[in-house]
């Protein structure tokens, strides 16, 4: 089954910080990894998903790798602004579905 | 108008009380999601449905029934819950399964008194 953890569960850094937020897995058989922004009270956004063949994705300040053979992806945020702030989550989606990590609270200090 | 619009977006309930979440996507997609979220737990996945067939029951209690009529609404139907059923209840849907970006409603927070 499934399992996926995310480091560090919290982070606070201040704004125009460049960081990276860790995630890992135990089954590399999976289809793609996704990551996900939550903010309080709302759903989630999808942020990125990277194919099981892919390395990484881009999109603006923000950029994910895959490494399925060390079973670990992470998302590095660039210039980090006050807007950041929320929490990220990731997710490894295969044949028995999405499976989540508890997230990474990130907060941006003005 | 977000793709995903899940009402009602806060409910609380007795634990005798019968009450249904409503969840409608504006995407075209084909699958559809139930989650749930607790304090402290990574999302748990309730129940998946590809073009309206139930495809995973993740050995959820009886007292939750979900209902998909047509490929656009999901609903989940609540009956004598318990305290512990309190959370976050994410909808979502996805054009091909996991495989595709999955896409949530802003979930209805369900208080169970």
């Amino acid at each position: 089954k499934q399992e996926v953890t995310q480091i560090p569960a919290a982070l606070s850094v201040p704004e125009g910080e460049n960081l990276v937020l860790n995630c890992s897995f135990t089954d590399s058989a999976i289809y793609n990894l996704q990551w996900f922004r939550q903010d309080p009270g709302k759903g989630l956004t999808s942020l990125l998903l990277i194919q099981s063949s892919q390395r990484e994705q881009t999109s603006g300040r923000l950029n994910a790798s895959l490494d399925k053979s060390s079973g670990r992806s992470t998302l590095y945020i660039a210039a980090s602004q006050p807007g950041d702030s929320a929490t990220y989550l990731c997710a490894g989606g295969g044949a028995d579905g999405l499976t989540f990590g508890k997230g990474t609270h990130l907060i941006i200090q003005p | 108008e977000t793709g995903v619009t899940q009402t009602p977006r806060h409910l609380v309930m007795g634990m005798t009380n019968k009450k249904s979440l409503k969840c409608e996507q504006h995407l075209g997609h084909n699958a559809m999601y139930w989650y749930k979220q607790s304090a402290k737990k990574p999302l748990e996945l309730m129940f998946v449905y590809n073009f309206k067939e139930q495809t995973e029951n993740n050995s959820v209690p009886s007292r939750f029934s979900p209902e998909c009529p047509n490929s656009s609404h999901l609903f989940l139907h609540l009956h004598t819950l318990q305290p512990e059923d309190s959370a976050l209840y994410l909808c979502a849907s996805s054009q091909e399964g996991v495989k595709s970006p999955l896409h949530f409603g802003n979930g209805t927070r369900l208080t169970v008194t």
